[in-house]
């Protein structure tokens, strides 16, 4: 069964500072994806970022990136530059890719952003 | 475009009562999910649909737990009988059909008091 592990309960970081959000994870399909999340205090999910396991790059979107070591199989988040907007629950979530289509998701961290 | 709009935001229900949430998913997407989110915690899968095909029920908790979806259009969750332990936030998704990354994008989600 999938599994995803974020050990990180809490992050406490300042402003402008780059942060890393841990993410581990276990599935025994070689195909497979990998989600990011961010939940702030108005609870909606927001999408941030894909890596696919194929995929032969790191995803990046913007100050997003996504440190994916395949065969430790972690796949932490990347934030540069953080903002104080950036305070917010992040999770982390799998897809396999035999045809189920649900996300399985860790636990997730809540990350601080100090001024 | 208008994102996925869930109804009520929130709801207070007394236990052993009926409840129904709804989902209104974004225009044009095949796929819509449920999921529940209780405090502190991840998000959990219950409930997939996809077009006209039989829905993947496999994280629906109880025979207490249904939902209906009507074409590509809106669905109701609907708990019967509540129980103290359904007190969580419901979150809804929804995602385009097809392709590998399949991105998930989410309601604010229904938060359940069961008192």
């Amino acid at each position: 069964a999938q599994k995803i592990t974020q050990t990180q309960p809490g992050m406490f970081v300042q402003e402008k500072e780059a942060v890393t959000l841990d993410c581990t994870y276990d599935t025994s399909d070689p195909s497979y994806g990998l989600f990011w999340y961010k939940q702030p205090s108005s609870g909606e999910m927001i999408f941030l970022i894909y890596q696919g396991s194929y995929d032969q790059q790191n995803a990046t979107e913007g100050r997003y990136s996504l440190n994916f070591q395949k065969a430790r199989k972690s796949a932490n988040l990347v934030i540069s530059a953080s903002q104080l907007g950036d305070s917010a629950m992040y999770f982390c979530a799998m897809r396999d890719g035999q045809g189920a289509q649900k996300l399985v998701f860790g636990q997730g961290t809540r990350l601080t952003i100090n001024p | 475009g208008a994102g996925v709009s869930q109804s009520p935001s929130n709801k207070v229900t007394e236990k052993g009562k009926d409840v129904e949430l709804r989902c209104d998913p974004i225009s044009g997407h095949t796929a819509l999910y449920w999921y529940r989110q209780r405090l502190g915690q991840g998000l959990e899968f219950l409930i997939y649909f996809q077009g006209n095909s039989a829905p993947d029920k496999s994280g629906l908790p109880s025979d207490r737990f249904s939902a209906e979806r009507t074409g590509e259009s809106v669905s109701t969750l609907t708990i019967q009988r509540t129980q103290q332990e359904d007190s969580a936030v419901y979150l809804c998704a929804s995602s385009l059909a097809g392709g590998p990354i399949n991105i998930q994008y989410f309601g604010a989600g229904t938060r359940l008091s069961v008192l």
